[in-house]
């Protein structure tokens, strides 16, 4: 079964509001973690791989937890640019290369 | 610039008449995958490519073929498209590596069927 299931959204927050988003997955041998960003009408594109030990770009932290089986995403600092969907994506087979989207959170944010 | 391009951007065709929509790359990935996103959901991998090797994903209809003569080149034929088959087609690479298998997308197939 590969099953990839986010928050349903959408969010609405004001600039400079922290706003997380958590993704759960079905297999625990998944071994591949991402979040992608999502413009309307556009193709998603890498927002940042998610690690075991977790991972931060600038106003974005990333982390996994594998006996939960759920990965996050926290937002800090929103900027009007960060409005998107945020998709997370699984691997679901041993190379890696089965990558299942889940929904898709939408992230609204107002000035 | 490497990348991947998709043709055609959009496409209008008659309910069970035969498409095929192309990708190519120049990014040399080993792995090129087709997803089917429609309006509001999430995209869904019908199948992909690992080299040579086709993975076909279990709930992709026989509608849904694929072809990779070449590294560069994938297709996505659909021999019958339905209404319900109206979306947008994104075809992705990677290189392959397991826990490193960032997607490159193209702009997508953008398909209505009349």
């Amino acid at each position: 079964r590969k099953e990839v299931e986010q928050d349903p959204g959408p969010f609405n927050v004001p600039e400079g509001a922290t706003v997380a988003f958590n993704c759960t997955y079905s297999n625990s041998a998944s071994q591949s973690f991402f979040w992608y960003r999502q413009d309307c009408r556009k193709e998603p594109k890498l927002l940042m791989s998610v690690y075991s030990s977790g991972n931060e770009d600038g106003r974005f932290t990333a982390q996994l937890n594998r006996a939960s089986q759920y990965i996050s995403l926290l937002i800090r600092d929103s900027k009007l640019s960060d409005s998107a969907t945020y998709l997370c994506v699984v691997s679901f087979n041993q190379a890696g290369t089965a990558l299942i989207f889940g929904k898709g959170t939408t992230l609204s944010v107002s000035s | 610039d490497a990348m991947v391009i998709q043709n055609p951007r959009y496409q209008v065709t008659q309910f069970g008449k035969p498409v095929t929509l192309s990708c190519s790359q120049t990014l040399n990935h080993n792995v090129m995958y087709w997803y089917q996103q429609k309006s509001s959901q999430a995209p869904k991998l019908l199948f992909h490519y690992y080299d040579k090797d086709f993975n076909n994903e279990a709930d992709t209809p026989d509608n849904f073929q694929s072809r990779r003569p070449n590294t560069s080149f994938c297709f996505l034929d659909i021999r019958s498209p339905g209404l319900g088959d109206a979306a947008m087609y994104l075809c992705a690479t990677s290189r392959g590596r397991a826990g490193a298998n960032v997607l490159t997308f193209g702009a997508g197939s953008r398909l209505t069927v009349l």
